[in-house]
């Protein structure tokens, strides 16, 4: 199985802020890389496909990126709104797994 | 409007069954892979179950030999039928359309699973 090694687990931040969660595939994923955010008592939200797509109606402040292994989210501005957890997703092949999240609270 | 809701959940002894549901609606069912993640309290996501538009059925080496997916396109339904349920299988269940190289860009609101005595 591949593994998603996802990181921090937990990020302090203000709004305003630059934010960045990284993901690491544990084999090539030839790009098949998404990003959730989830709030609690809520089902996840698809903010980003095929690492640096973005999902239909998601603002412009999220962003992905990867080189090799390794995939970025990025929040260029946080916003009130975005205090969350994010997950990675790896959809190359069955099974596909998760990474372990990244909860994002107010400094 | 696309549409996904699950239903039959609910509490369960060690070792007993349930049969989770999905009914969909808003889109060409049988076109889609339909998907089972699940999340216990104050855990991460966990790919469970898939089902393709074929029929082929995938499911995580923890559920292998005791779920069973599976779809009913004149219904724009698919089930999960859990047998021998153990306390960790404890969690929301949620019922997710995937769709090839986007993924799961639809999903339920959860129904949750309690194994317990």
């Amino acid at each position: 199985d591949i593994q998603m090694t996802q990181s921090p687990s937990t990020l302090s931040a203000s709004v305003g802020d630059r934010v960045t969660i990284t993901c690491r595939a544990s084999q090539s994923i030839n790009s098949w890389l998404a990003w959730y955010q989830q709030k609690p008592g809520k089902a996840p939200k698809l903010l980003i496909y095929k690492a640096s797509s973005l999902e239909s109606g998601v603002p412009s402040r999220f962003s992905g990126s990867e080189s090799g292994t390794g995939f970025t989210l990025t929040i260029s501005s946080l916003q009130p709104d975005d205090f969350a957890t994010y997950y990675c997703h790896q959809y190359n092949s069955y099974p596909h797994t998760f990474g372990g999240g990244t909860r994002v609270e107010i400094k | 409007e696309v549409q996904m809701v699950e239903s039959g959940g609910g509490l369960v002894q060690p070792g007993g069954s349930l049969r989770l549901s999905c009914a969909a609606s808003g889109f060409t069912f049988s076109r889609y892979d339909m998907v089972w993640v699940r999340q216990a309290a104050g855990k991460g996501l966990e790919w469970v179950s898939a089902i393709a538009p074929a029929g082929d059925a995938y499911y995580s080496g923890s559920v292998k030999g005791r779920f069973t997916i599976s779809r009913e396109d004149g219904k724009n339904s698919f089930y999960l039928q859990m047998n021998s349920l153990r306390a960790e299988d404890t969690a929301v269940y949620y019922c997710v359309r995937k769709i090839w190289g986007h993924g799961f860009d639809v999903w339920g609101q959860g129904t949750m699973v309690t194994v317990s005595s």
